[in-house]
C-alpha cells in the first residue's frame, strides 16, 4: 500500500524567509503532484512532476523530484504573506489514483 | 472555461437522509474523480470514471454510497442513508488523457450531517 508522508505538518516562518517542505513515499512512482489549499476552498494545482530529477519553478515556489530517494521538495524562497495556505503533495498510484499526503499548514508571519 | 462545477455546495440534512452531490467536469475531460476530505482521515478517493465508465471504486467506504456517470458532463455521488460520520467535503475532479495531467478540482460540496 503506497503511503505518503509530508514534513513538517505545522510550518510557521516569518517574510524573506526560505524553507522547504519534504514529501516522502513509499512505493514505485515516477509521478508527483503538488497541490495549495486555502481554508474552506479548493485545491489548486501548483506543479506535475513527471520524472526523475523533474524541477520546476514559479514564482517563489520550486519543486524537485527524486524517484529513487522516493522524495519530493517544495521550496519557499524569500516567503511572503500570501503564500500561507496548507500545501499537498499527491503520488499517482497509476491511471492518476493520486494518495495524498497530510498536508503542510504554512503560516508566513510579518 | 468554468472549471469543475459542484452542487450543492453546502448541505446539511439529518441522518437518515439520503444525499445526492452533483457533478459536471470539465468539458473533453475523459477521467472523473470523487475524493472526500476529513480531518481525521486527510483527502481519500472514493471512485474514479473513465469515459463515464467506472474504473476503481475501492475507495467508497459502505454500500450506503454510489456514485454514477450517466454521461460524459454529468457524475453523481449518492449517499442513502446518510450518517454523522459522512459528514466532510466532497471534491469531485476531472482530467484528460493519461496520467501526468494536471487534474482540476471543484470547489467541494461541504456535507453536514447532523
Amino acid at each position: 500500500e503506497l503511503k505518503v508522508e509530508q514534513n513538517p505538518l505545522f510550518l510557521s516562518m516569518q517574510e524573506g524567509k526560505n524553507y522547504t517542505i519534504y514529501c516522502n513515499y513509499s512505493t514505485t512512482s515516477d509521478r508527483l503532484y503538488w497541490y495549495r489549499q486555502d481554508p474552506g476552498k479548493s485545491l489548486e494545482s501548483l506543479f506535475v512532476l513527471l520524472s526523475n530529477g523533474a524541477v520546476k519553478q514559479e514564482g517563489r515556489l520550486m519543486a524537485s523530484l527524486d524517484t529513487k530517494a522516493r522524495l519530493s521538495t517544495l521550496h519557499i524562497t524569500a516567503a511572503v504573506h500570501d503564500l500561507s495556505a496548507t500545501y499537498f503533495c499527491a503520488v499517482d498510484q497509476g491511471a492518476q489514483k493520486l494518495v495524498f499526503g497530510q498536508g503542510t499548514r504554512l503560516t508566513i508571519n510579518p | 472555461d468554468a472549471g469543475v462545477i459542484q452542487s450543492p455546495r453546502h448541505e446539511v440534512t439529518e441522518m437518515g437522509q439520503e444525499v445526492t452531490l452533483r457533478c459536471k467536469p470539465i468539458s473533453g475531460h475523459d477521467y472523473l474523480f470523487w475524493y472526500r476530505q476529513t480531518m481525521m482521515r486527510g483527502l481519500e478517493l472514493l471512485i474514479y470514471f473513465n469515459n463515464n465508465v467506472p474504473i476503481d471504486d475501492s475507495g467508497m467506504p459502505e454500500d450506503r454510497f454510489s456514485a454514477k456517470m450517466p454521461n460524459a458532463s454529468f457524475s453523481t455521488l449518492k449517499i442513502q442513508p446518510s450518517e454523522p460520520r459522512d459528514s466532510a467535503v466532497y471534491f469531485c475532479a476531472s482530467s484528460w488523457g493519461a496520467s501526468g495531467n494536471t487534474i482540476y478540482f471543484g470547489e467541494g460540496s461541504w456535507l453536514t450531517v447532523v
